[in-house]
Formats: C-alpha cells, sequence, structure tokens
C-alpha cells in the first residue's frame, strides 16, 4: 500500500487534457511544496516531469503542468500524445522516518 | 552532462548481501543527495534511503533500516547501497538518483537485483 494515492488508470484521446491526481496527508503533500511527478514508459527508467509542485525541468514540453490544493497534487497533461502514453508517479517529501514518499502510479492510456 | 552509471545485474541467494554502486559524473558530486529507489517486477516505487555525498550523512526509510547501509566515496564521487539478508521479496530493479529540491531527480539507468535459491 503506497503512502499517495494515485488512481490505477487514466485516459484521454489525442488531443485533449487529463488529470491525475495524487492524495496524501498534511505530512506530505499537504505540508510542504516539494512534490514531484515522473513519466516511466515500460522498461525504461522514470523521467523528471515536474518538480517543486509545478516547475519543469529543461526539455518537458509545457503540455505538461503541476498543481496543489490542500493534500491533493495534480498533474496536467495538455494536448495529449501518443508518446505521453506511459505510468506516472507523483512524489512527496514526508516529515516522518520516510523522508520520500511515491504514489502507487497511474497507467495513461492514450485512445 | 549529468550521468548515474550503476554495477551490473545481480543473483543472489536468500540470506546473502549485495552491494551496488552508483558513479556520478558530470556536475560537482558533493552539492546534491543521493536517493535510493526500488522497482519490484511490475510494482511502484519504493523510497529506500539517501545520503548527503558532503557530510555522508543517511537517512533510511523505516522499512529497510538495519538491513540496509550508504557510504561514500568523494575520491571517485561514487555512493555504494548495500542490503543484507536478501529474500525473494527484494527482487527489484534498484536505481539511484541525483536529488533535485529534495526529491529524486535524474536517475540511473538501474541494476537489477535477483533474490533466487
Amino acid at each position: 500500500q503506497s503512502a499517495l494515492t494515485q488512481p490505477p488508470s487514466a485516459s484521454g484521446s489525442p488531443g485533449q487534457s487529463v488529470t491525475i491526481s495524487c492524495t496524501g496527508t498534511s505530512s506530505d503533500v499537504g505540508g510542504y511544496s516539494y512534490v514531484s511527478w515522473y513519466q516511466q514508459h515500460p522498461g525504461k527508467v522514470p523521467k523528471l516531469m515536474i518538480y517543486e509542485v509545478s516547475k519543469r525541468p529543461s526539455g518537458v514540453p509545457d503540455r505538461f503542468s503541476g498543481s496543489k490544493s490542500g493534500n491533493t497534487a495534480s498533474l496536467t497533461v495538455s494536448g495529449l500524445q501518443a508518446e505521453d502514453e506511459a505510468d506516472y508517479y507523483c512524489s512527496s517529501y514526508a516529515d516522518n522516518n520516510n523522508y520520500v514518499v511515491f504514489g502507487g502510479g497511474t497507467k495513461l492510456t492514450v485512445l | 552532462q549529468v550521468q548515474l552509471v550503476q554495477s551490473g545485474a545481480e543473483v543472489k541467494k536468500p540470506g546473502a548481501s549485495v552491494m551496488i554502486s552508483c558513479k556520478a559524473s558530470g556536475y560537482t558530486f558533493t552539492s546534491y543527495y543521493i536517493h535510493w529507489v526500488r522497482q519490484a517486477p511490475g510494482q511502484g516505487l519504493e523510497w529506500m534511503a539517501l545520503i548527503n555525498p558532503s557530510a555522508g550523512s543517511t537517512s533510511y526509510a523505516r522499512k529497510f533500516q538495519g538491513r540496509i547501509t550508504l557510504t561514500r566515496d568523494t575520491a571517485t564521487s561514487t555512493v555504494y547501497m548495500e542490503l543484507t539478508s536478501l529474500r525473494s521479496e527484494d527482487t527489484a530493479i534498484y536505481y539511484c538518483a541525483r536529488d533535485e529540491v529534495e526529491l529524486p531527480g535524474y536517475w540511473g539507468q538501474g541494476t537489477l537485483v535477483t533474490v533466487s535459491s
């Protein structure tokens, strides 16, 4: 059981937008602005897509955006493309013995 | 460019120990924490530990305390992760990742550890 809760799946058609949620507690997501999102294609290494809730690393398309409200963070992918089909994981800093916690992952399907 | 190069795949018997290395290049080694994260087959990501390469201080997930040790060699910009008392549930890909604002950022290529009798 993961510390952060993500929906197991999400889907959208090319060109549409999809939002993936990541729910934690006031001890992690709700308490800090340290939330990251990762994209992982099958058999590949996770890739950082969003950090500090809403910042994009260099090279990440601006179709990817992040936000947070209370104990829930969200990743929105706009203008869906076929190559966006992947697993997405959220992570958060946590103020307990587990410094970092992850969500269970969301499989994004582009229909 | 930032590179984290991990050691190769390992096959271990239950009860044994494994040590994986993670060699950093392309940045100042002592300026960024290194995280370790694992992923069991078909499963999600699980945070294990982190090390401050400058001070050598560490933080371990509660689940792994007593079984995991992180060390570093600043002369070679390498971090080592040792996991002891291996069991079949430890079969996973183990990743090191450079910190990016408190969380894993840039990831190594991963090291597959298989625990089997």
